[in-house]
């Protein structure tokens, strides 16, 4: 069991589609990230949301748009992808109230672009 | 940013050995140091953590070691079992930045 709930499980796209990914959590978290992982690879940070707040994003390409709705929430906007965006897109949250809390893994969406 | 640096990438150890795993971090600003267990096709979960105000912990077979002076922290597993098998990744984290070492397979062999 996982209390980061990520959906959908698996996902495939073709370039020119449109699609979102997303992520829950209901344990009063206020940081929630988002963590691409290829095959053999350790995660790779993108964006971080503090306080419902983009605080970290790493230079990634505007075809991924992370959104925070709220607290619980957080989506990511897939648009125009490659297929090396292929990869295992992890959400993750954390308590987000200080530096030294743990980050809880949602399973992860599998994501195959066409 | 931070840069952290995980050795060895493979390590094969026969059951009952120990294991140990190795990493460096950058950013002298990073206060918190977890280690996460990954296998094949799920999520990675937390085994242990070290805050840099500690030295050491351990928890059962796993102990984790931080050497704030040098940037270094290394996880021990004692008394290895056959489902200790996985990825390992250390990290490393400043505020709500947490960077990933490359990671580590570890087999132990029964």
């Amino acid at each position: 069991d996982t209390e980061v709930t990520q959906t959908p499980k698996h996902l495939v796209m073709g370039m020119t589609n449109k699609k979102s990914l997303k992520c829950e959590q209901h344990m009063g978290h206020r940081a929630m990230y988002w963590y691409k992982q290829k095959a053999k690879k350790p995660p790779e940070l993108m964006f971080v949301y503090s306080y419902e707040k983009l605080s970290i994003n790493e230079s990634v390409p505007s075809r991924f748009s992370p959104e925070c709705p709220n607290s619980s929430l957080l989506n990511l906007h897939l648009h125009a992808l490659q297929p090396e965006d292929s990869a295992l897109y992890l959400c993750a949250s954390s308590q987000g109230f200080s530096s030294s809390s743990p980050l809880h893994f949602g399973n992860g969406t599998r994501l195959t672009v066409t | 940013g931070e840069n952290v640096e995980q050795h060895p990438s493979t390590l094969s150890v026969q059951e009952g050995d120990s294991a140990v795993i190795k990493c460096t971090y950058s950013d002298s600003a990073s206060n918190y140091f977890p280690w996460y267990k990954q296998e094949l096709g799920k999520r990675p979960q937390l085994i242990i953590d070290i805050r840099s105000n500690v030295g050491e912990k351990k928890d059962q077979r796993i102990a984790v070691t931080l050497n704030k002076t040098a940037k270094h922290f290394s996880l021990h597993i004692t008394e290895t079992q056959p489902e200790d098998s996985a990825v390992y990744f250390c990290a490393a984290q400043n505020n709500n930045d947490m960077r990933f070492g490359a990671g580590t397979r570890l087999t132990v062999k029964p």
